[in-house]
């Protein structure tokens, strides 16, 4: 059954200090995701990547890395985490218009910075 | 920078009645939509795609799509309590795989 499975489920960290998100499908989907979420705002799209090696900037990419280094994993890195980062964040897989295939999304991990 | 605004952002409906998301998009290049439902503590999940004019019906839900007004709807007949959730168009171009997602609408259907 095709999943994407998303670690940590929950995180605290601390201003300053670097976080690493990880994302994890085993869809051998192309495209991957990662969006956060708040309140009033919707899913906003941080970064996304069209394969391994490939990552490409969204909507709101500021004070965000990310990492495909196989078509399975991609991660969102926060070098420098700030307050503002608290949120929620998915990571999806998939989005193919050719195919019709809807982004399928993991279960989100909640960061709080403090 | 969001590109597809949804409304209403909340919504209210008695079981049996219908429930009518909207979203409009600023974008001409948008030409493929999804319609996700997310309940509380979960990801968001995929109910139908809407690529071609017109409506596309699917059970209970029927998703309706103007390309010339840039506009899609979703409308979800005899709504039931478990279709209280949040609700979001997504949106893709004809030149990239890039997908944006509304600001969603909660909908609450009372019993």
């Amino acid at each position: 059954e095709a999943a994407v499975t998303q670690s940590p489920r929950n995180k605290v960290a601390v201003t300053g200090g670097k976080v690493t998100l990880s994302c994890n499908q085993t869809n051998n989907h192309n495209n991957m995701y990662w969006y956060r979420q708040d309140t009033g705002h919707g899913l906003r799209l941080i970064h996304y990547s069209y394969g391994a090696g490939s990552t490409e900037k969204g909507d709101i990419p500021d004070g965000y890395k990310a990492s495909r280094p196989s078509q399975e994993n991609f991660s969102l890195i926060l070098e420098l985490a700030t307050p503002s980062q608290t949120s929620v964040y998915f990571c999806a897989s998939g989005g193919d218009r050719a195919s019709n295939q809807a982004p399928l999304f993991g279960e989100g991990t909640r960061l709080s910075v403090l | 920078q969001q590109k597809v605004q949804q409304s209403p952002e909340s919504l209210s409906v008695p079981e049996g009645g219908m429930a009518s998301f909207n979203c409009t998009s600023s974008d001409r290049n948008f030409q493929y939509f999804w319609w996700y439902r997310q309940h509380s503590g979960e990801g968001p999940k995929a109910l139908m795609s809407i690529f071609s004019d017109g409506d596309k019906k699917e059970g209970r839900f029927t998703a309706h799509l103007n390309k010339a007004s840039l506009h899609v709807s979703l409308h979800i007949r005899d709504s039931q309590p478990s279709d209280s959730a949040l609700y979001f168009c997504a949106a893709s171009s004809s030149n990239t795989d890039k997908v944006v997602f509304g600001t969603g609408t909660r909908l609450q259907v009372s019993p």
